[in-house]
């Protein structure tokens, strides 16, 4: 079963630009989330879909914002770059949203992520 | 404000010791825990949970332990090996319907052969 790929894997934009990363999920993985990943900062969650419908949104600027397809796939646009931008994004696939019935652990998987460089 | 927190940026240990890397939570309303360990040009991948109503969990050479009252998980890996260098975050979930993840900042462990 092929993984989470995200595209492109290295970006680099100058400030102002915009950009558009794309995430496509572990076949049959209906949630997608996305989080930033800067030095010292850690994972920051950015936003999460399901069903194509936003569920959930970080504490992030407007800048930010992002859609999900029919067949789960998942962008996030940054417009009016600046260079604290500059991150690795992530994205994490799972089959459904929050815990099960039974309330187990709903295991999320991880793209390789797109490393986004502002000048 | 950082509701989880990773205390140590970087860990040494030798193969075949004991390693233990350590996270607190300021947030009670977290229902489960979670190790993941990330390698360079790679993303996270997930090692180990333990639920909020649990102490301890155990999987082949890892075990997380949880102690509620302090606020503080650690993760157990025993014996050390050099593949296990990587950067291990914890990270806390609400629970409910969602997936959003709090992340701590991550330890660097290195073990030396």
């Amino acid at each position: 079963k092929a993984g989470v790929t995200q595209t492109p894997r290295y970006l680099i934009k100058t400030r102002g630009q915009q950009v558009t990363l794309s995430c496509s999920p572990i076949s049959g993985h209906r949630s997608v989330s996305w989080y930033q990943q800067t030095p010292g900062q850690g994972l920051q969650f950015l936003f999460e879909y399901f069903s194509e419908t936003q569920r959930n949104k970080g504490n992030f600027p407007g800048r930010f914002s992002g859609r999900q397809f029919s067949n789960s796939r998942s962008e996030m646009n940054v417009s009016t770059l600046e260079l604290g931008d500059s991150a690795l994004y992530l994205c994490a696939s799972s089959l459904y949203l929050g815990t099960s019935g039974s309330g187990s652990y709903n295991e999320q998987f991880f793209g390789p992520g797109t490393r986004l460089t502002v000048l | 404000d950082q509701q989880v927190k990773q205390n140590s940026p970087s860990l040494s240990v030798q193969e075949g010791r004991i390693s233990i890397l350590n996270c607190d939570y300021t947030n009670s309303m977290f229902d489960y825990f979670l190790w993941y360990k990330k390698y360079p040009a790679e993303g996270p991948t997930f090692l180990i949970s333990i639920s909020s109503i649990k102490d301890k969990n155990e999987d082949g050479r890892f075990t997380v332990f949880l102690n509620k009252s302090a606020k503080h998980l650690s993760l157990h890996i025993v014996p050390s090996q050099p593949g296990d260098s990587a950067v291990y975050f914890c990270a806390a979930g609400y629970g409910g319907a969602t997936n959003k993840l709090i992340f701590g900042t991550g330890t660097l462990l290195a073990v030396q052969p």
